[in-house]
């Protein structure tokens, strides 16, 4: 079993919907949740991360922790054309050095 | 803004060339990273340094080794390069402060034949 599974999609949805992006992660020490983008033929940007459980916002964009569920969300609202692109989840522990544990990322496709 | 630079987009390589891959950050970042993407299976961490001269394996690093003799420019290398490792390739930088923050470059799509 992966550390963190993430659909990889394609979800399609038109201009303007609420889109929901997930994962899921079975190692109880992940304490800082991180959202990717990438466009496609880049590297991933940062999008937003959240340390432990509790929810962020940024613009359109919520990121969503559920320790007890070992469950992250990220949700976009009024979403655009421009938001097409694979979204990658990302996970640390806290102490020490940490890598990243990443999700095999969701393509999501947003029509005119 | 944090600039992470690859030297190149695209690479074609033949089977038994040693390749490398270079990678420079311009905000003086201890940490830097290889990893490689491939469709289904994500981002895979190759190798990744804490500092100038420090590295470690991370979690493929079978058929790579790096280099880092200053601290801003981290190098892949292919020592024999086999089709299995036709892949993209990017490179990352971090902050040691803000271990969540990775800042990556554009990647390398690097194809073996």
């Amino acid at each position: 079993q992966k550390e963190v599974e993430q659909d990889p999609g394609p979800l399609s949805v038109p201009e303007g919907a609420i889109v929901s992006l997930n994962c899921t992660y079975s190692n109880s020490a992940f304490q800082y949740f991180m959202w990717y983008r990438q466009y496609s033929r880049k590297g991933p940007e940062l999008l937003m991360y959240t340390y432990s459980s509790g929810n962020k916002e940024d613009g359109r964009f919520t990121a969503q922790v559920d320790k007890s569920s070992k469950y992250i969300s990220l949700f976009i609202r009024d979403s655009q054309p421009s938001d097409s692109a694979t979204y990658l989840c990302a996970m640390s522990g806290y102490t020490g050095f940490q890598k990243l544990v990443f999700g095999t990322g969701t393509r999501l496709l947003v029509s005119p | 803004d944090v600039k992470v630079t690859q030297s190149s987009r695209y690479l074609v390589k033949r089977t038994g060339e040693k390749v490398f891959l270079e990678c420079v950050q311009d905000m003086d970042h201890e940490n830097m990273f290889w990893y490689r993407q491939d469709p289904g299976l994500g981002l895979r961490l190759i190798y990744f340094s804490y500092d100038v001269k420090m590295k470690e394996k991370g979690d493929i690093p079978e058929g790579y080794s790096v280099s880092r003799e200053k601290k801003e420019r981290f190098s892949l290398i292919l020592e024999s390069a086999s089709t299995n490792q036709t892949s993209m390739y990017l490179c990352a930088s971090r902050p040691p402060a803000r271990q969540n923050e990775q800042y990556f470059g554009p990647g390398t799509r690097l194809t073996v034949t």
